[in-house]
């Protein structure tokens, strides 16, 4: 059983740009979450995708979205990047009520 | 006031020595209630999962969870120097259509020196 994995493992933006950042799930787990952790801090939740539907936004901009695709990978898009931005962000899959995190992609935005 | 308090330390304490680690929270919705270790620029990993009130056992470590008093423990026993880590309480509502979002502490950085 393969684990969570994401894509790239770090990136380097410049203010203003977009980024698209890849995970793939666990096998067998058709529900991934996507959390910001800005350093130092404890990871926040950004939203979440079930059978390639949001099922759950937290406090995060329109600039901030996603998808899910049908093998039950999934994208997190940020548009117009502020150096707020810059921090560690988290995929997390679930087939139940464990979440299941990947590595991470370290995201800087200069 | 934030839903999930943790003290975020860190903590630094000798090969062998017991550790507490605690969070407290707000809100009496929170059901599930979830420990995780997260080494440096990795990922979170479980550590522990609990869902009622109690304590909860696996080899050195135990978890404590108080719903009355709306507070949380992580006890490590016989602490080693692989369990230099940052330590982050995680709770969740029960789900009721809605997403099972995670609600994290801010971590406690936890160093056990040789």
């Amino acid at each position: 059983e393969t684990g969570v994995t994401q894509s790239p493992t770090h990136l380097i933006k410049t203010r203003g740009q977009q980024v698209t950042l890849r995970c793939s799930s666990q096998s067998g787990h058709n529900t991934v979450s996507w959390y910001q952790q800005a350093l130092g801090q404890g990871p926040q939740f950004i939203f979440q995708y079930y059978r390639e539907e949001e099922n759950g936004r937290g406090n995060f901009p329109p600039r901030f979205s996603g998808l899910q695709f049908p093998n039950y990978s999934s994208e997190l898009n940020v548009n117009a990047l502020e150096l707020d931005d810059s921090a560690l962000y988290l995929c997390a899959s679930s087939s139940s009520y464990e979440q299941y995190f990947g590595p991470g992609t370290r995201l800087t935005v200069t | 006031q934030k839903e999930v308090e943790q003290d975020p330390g860190p903590l630094s304490v000798p090969e062998g020595a017991i550790v507490s680690l605690n969070c407290t929270y707000s809100n009496s919705a929170f059901q599930y209630f979830m420990w995780y270790r997260q080494y440096s620029r990795k990922g979170p990993e479980l550590l522990m999962y609990t869902y009622s009130s109690g304590n909860k056992e696996d080899g050195r470590f135990t978890a404590q969870v108080d719903k009355s008093s709306k507070y949380i423990s992580l006890f490590i026993r016989d602490s080693q120097p692989s369990d230099s880590a940052t330590y982050l309480c995680a709770m969740r509502r029960t789900p009721q259509g809605g997403s099972e979002k995670l609600v994290f502490g801010k971590g406690m950085k936890l160093t056990v020196n040789p």
